[in-house]
């Protein structure tokens, strides 16, 4: 099962939108809506963002939006803030009954 | 408080096995889709196992027929079992709750190393 494609890397200044992008395959993205989207800030355990292509936890900012289309889903954070700042990763259910993860974008604050 | 607490992990030499325990509370482990992720060191998570709350198990190509995901009911503890490990196994290892993985333990690290 090959990893879901992200960017490597993202920047953006407070106050802006950035969008992240998660291609895969119709095995896995475009085949069911279980995307979900984690945030992992340096040393710490992965934070779960969004689920299910679009939905967000309690306790999630509604900056934090998530969609997809075909085999590519977003992840969408606007009025950004510094304490955005982190890797962000995309994963997704697959025909395999298993999960592939996106290689992970390091968001970078300017 | 929902919480999930990893132990077990060390230094192991090529070969070795080792069996990774994931203490659950605040909720029921054998009614859960309970997940192992893990990540090398500087690198990105990837999915390691998956034990649904009807007992169905998958796992990765990577460790398949190597590691064997379990749980104690009575203990509401989730287990890996990790057999002829590898150098790339090196990782901290994450055990999440839930399809969606919405609760993360803070990780266990294992090291394979002569």
């Amino acid at each position: 099962q090959s990893a879901l494609t992200q960017p490597a890397s993202v920047s953006g200044s407070p106050g802006q939108s950035i969008t992240i992008s998660c291609t895969g395959t119709s095995s896995d993205v475009g085949g069911y809506n279980y995307v979900s989207w984690y945030q992992q800030h340096p040393g710490k355990a992965p934070k779960l963002m969004i689920y299910e292509v679009s939905n967000r936890p309690s306790g999630v900012p509604d900056r934090f939006s998530g969609s997809k289309s075909g085999n590519t889903a977003s992840l969408t954070i606007s009025g950004l803030q510094a304490e955005d700042e982190a890797d962000y990763y995309c994963s997704s259910y697959t025909s395999s009954s298993t999960v592939v993860f996106g290689g992970g974008t390091k968001l970078t604050v300017l | 408080e929902v919480q999930l607490v990893e132990s077990g992990g060390g230094l192991i030499q090529p070969g070795g096995s080792l069996r990774l325990s994931c203490a659950a509370s605040g909720f029921t482990v054998s009614s859960n889709y309970m997940s192992w992720v893990r990540q090398a060191p500087g690198k990105g998570l990837e999915w390691v196992s998956v034990i649904y709350s009807g007992g169905s198990t998958y796992y990765a190509d990577s460790v398949k027929g190597r590691f064997t995901i379990s749980r104690d009911n009575s203990k509401n503890t989730l287990y890996l079992q990790m057999n002829s490990l590898r150098a790339e196994d090196t990782a901290v290892y994450y055990c999440a709750r839930d399809f969606h993985m919405d609760v993360w333990g803070q990780g266990t690290t294992v090291t394979v190393s002569s």
